[in-house]
């Protein structure tokens, strides 16, 4: 299995700054197709996952312009320029590659 | 838009099986261009990919080599919804489980994009 590795975990952030989150892959993502399938969750508390970013930087519809994502082969970053209260939550990477399916430890994201 | 609507018991005794449905609207099951998930989580296990369904032309199924052998995930197409089962579950099996969308690779949009509001699920006597 591909293993995702996020850090940091934890990531304490002043609103209006910016965050972000490092995910490592054991194996490249790169797929037999060209293209890399990597993606970005965000889950706020109480709720369900939600896809922000899909396919290393493509922004979901309707997902703020601050989020951004980036990154090759085995390593990819989330960036948020500005982090807004609504921002608070863990966010995941998560591979669709290679099955089975995986996805980082999270990385929460909370206000100083 | 898309939406999930799932609905099972949330309360499992250990050997017996658990049983979820994801009922969908505003997509089929039997779409040529999604697959049909369903995703645990757990604070001990993270998330966690179990298996999916999906059709194109005949229906297929893939699973997690973890539960390939207790699970099934079936499709009914007269009330567009899927299922989970999975057989002779343990405390271990405790978790929140999720019905996930997840267009297929050459759609526009690749990614679990639609999640059901997930059910707690706790296995215990």
């Amino acid at each position: 299995d591909i293993v995702m590795t996020q850090t940091p975990l934890s990531s304490p952030v002043t609103l209006g700054q910016p965050a972000s989150i490092s995910c490592r892959s054991s194996q490249s993502l790169v797929h037999s197709d060209g293209n890399t399938y990597l993606s970005w969750l965000q889950q706020r508390p109480g709720q369900p996952p939600r896809l922000l970013i899909y396919k290393i930087s493509n922004r979901l519809s309707g997902v703020p312009d601050r989020f951004s994502g980036s990154g090759a082969g085995t390593d990819f970053t989330l960036k948020i320029s500005r982090v807004e209260a609504e921002d608070v939550g863990v966010y995941y990477c998560t591979q669709a590659t290679q099955f089975p399916y995986t996805f980082g430890q999270g990385t929460k994201l909370e206000i100083k | 838009q898309v939406q999930l609507q799932q609905s099972g018991p949330g309360l499992v005794k250990p050997s017996q099986t658990l049983s979820l449905t994801c009922a969908i609207s505003g997509d089929s099951v039997s779409s040529n261009s999604a697959a049909w998930n369903w995703i645990r989580q757990s604070p001990s296990r993270g998330l966690e990919w179990l298996g999916r369904t999906y059709y194109r032309s005949t229906w297929y199924n893939d699973y997690a080599l973890s539960v390939k052998s207790r699970i099934t995930i079936r499709p009914d197409t007269s009330k567009n919804q899927f299922s989970l089962q999975l057989n002779s579950v343990t405390p271990e099996d405790t978790a929140v489980y999720y019905c996930v969308r997840k267009p297929h690779r050459g759609s526009a949009v690749h990614g679990f994009d639609i999640w059901g509001q997930g059910t707690v699920v706790t296995v215990s006597s």
